[in-house]
């Protein structure tokens, strides 16, 4: 079955500091990888997401980067602060945008 | 701004019943989705569907599932026989194209007792 492997499943960090959040994925066919913000009690809204033939996204504290050779990407949160704490997810999906996704991370920023 | 609206926010059924989870897509939308996410785990695509029939399916969705677009703005799944495991938060989706970013509801959160 396919599927993504994110990590870390939780992560705590200090308020002004870099959240850093991977997925590695095995499907090399797909074309889109979303990365989602989900608050308690909401549905997940898109964040970010990038197509392979760029290795680097940048959408204003938030940052995709893609490593292609590696099947890696990774969520880079500059400066986050305590609004950022959130469940985020990965995805990856084909050109029919069925979303597979990662199990989720719980980031917490600390005050 | 458009936003997809799911109802109701939370259901409680007994087991064997059924029930239809309602959602109201983006209305220039076209292609529409259902995803469920199990407490705890991640979320996982259930069905997706365009042109008022099933693109794609999961094996999730067995033939205890159905959807449907009853009118011009409703898309409804159904659940004909519920299961103790199909306690979950059911989130709808729907995007304008087929390659452009899907908008998720607030999801309903299905309790079978």
């Amino acid at each position: 079955q396919q599927q993504v492997k994110q990590s870390p499943q939780s992560l705590i960090v200090q308020k002004g500091g870099i959240s850093i959040i991977n997925c590695a994925y095995e499907n090399t066919a797909f074309d889109y990888f979303p990365w989602y913000q989900q608050f308690p009690g909401k549905g997940p809204a898109l964040l970010i997401a990038i197509r392979p033939d760029v290795s680097e996204k940048k959408e204003g504290r938030f940052t995709i980067s893609f490593n292609k050779s590696a099947k890696q990407f990774s969520l880079h949160i500059m400066d986050s602060q305590p609004g950022d704490s959130a469940t985020y997810f990965c995805a990856e999906a084909g050109n029919n945008r069925k979303l597979i996704w990662g199990l989720g991370t719980s980031l917490a920023v600390n005050p | 701004e458009p936003e997809v609206t799911q109802t109701p926010s939370h259901q409680v059924t007994q087991m064997g019943q059924e029930v239809i989870l309602r959602c109201v897509p983006i209305s220039n939308h076209l292609y529409f989705y259902w995803y469920r996410q199990i407490l705890g785990q991640k979320v996982e695509f259930l069905v997706s569907f365009y042109n008022n029939e099933i693109s794609e399916k999961s094996e999730i969705f067995d033939d205890q599932f159905s959807v449907e677009r009853p009118d011009g703005s409703n898309f409804t799944l159904k659940i004909r026989s519920t299961k103790l495991e199909d306690s979950a938060m059911y989130f709808c989706a729907s995007s304008g194209h087929r390659n452009t970013e899907a908008f998720f509801g607030q999801g309903t959160r299905l309790t079978v007792v």
